[in-house]
């Protein structure tokens, strides 16, 4: 069954550090979303992509967030400049196509921030 | 979309049949159910949805009360890989982000 993949599973980094999250979504699929749960809270909505530009964001996707899909598979999210506070777990998430609403998840990655 | 309440915690014996409740009371005509669950912050993992119907797949049943206020997802027959957070969400087919909420927390008891 096609899933979700993402890398690293891990990431630690430096505070102020720049870091690319990658994901590869389904593969016929248009819709991509990125969200974050931070340790013991929601799980939070940060963006979603379609069509090579981004169509939503929540307030928690700031300039300091950005996302790409730089080929016709990954599709990446850069934090430019890490804070203590981006530290998460990102889970990416894509859907077929405007006739679904049924998003599916990748595994995630966590980020420590230090 | 429709705000949905669920109790924040329940207990399940192994094998036995697990009735998840939700309500829904301000859902719109066009708006559907969707139980995710995410176990152990891991990605949540879409389990099913429905509109109106009841409806059933390999991993759960979604039965949906007739004014669709309500709604109780099912795991037959529970195991202990069922222990896991599973989310009701209420949305129509139009917005991109899902709203988790709180969740309930299924505890499967061997």
């Amino acid at each position: 069954e096609p899933e979700v993949t993402q890398t690293p599973s891990h990431q630690v980094t430096q505070m102020g550090q720049e870091v690319i999250l990658r994901c590869v979504p389904i593969s016929n699929h248009l819709y991509f979303y990125w969200y974050r749960q931070i340790l013991g809270q929601k799980v939070e909505f940060l963006v979603s992509f379609y069509n090579n530009e981004i169509s939503e964001k929540s307030e928690i996707f700031d300039d300091q967030f950005s996302v790409e899909r730089p080929d016709g598979s990954n599709f990446t999210l850069k934090i430019r400049s890490t804070k203590l506070e981006d530290s998460a777990m990102y889970f990416c998430a894509s859907k077929e196509d405007l006739s679904t609403d049924t998003q599916y998840f990748g595994p995630g990655t966590r980020l420590t921030v230090l | 979309d429709a705000k949905t309440t669920q109790p924040p915690s329940m207990d399940c014996a192994e094998g036995r049949a697990a009735n998840l409740p939700c309500n829904h009371s301000t859902i719109s005509g066009n708006e559907y159910v969707y139980w995710y669950r995410q176990i152990h912050s891991q990605g949540p993992q879409y389990i099913i949805h429905g509109l109106k119907n009841n409806e059933t797949n390999e991993m759960a049943s979604l039965i949906i009360t007739e004014d669709r206020k309500s709604s109780t997802l099912i795991l037959p027959h529970a195991t202990l890989r069922d222990t896991a957070v599973y989310y009701c969400i209420v949305r129509g087919n139009t917005g991109n982000q899902f709203y988790f909420g709180t969740g309930t927390s299924l505890t499967v008891i061997p």
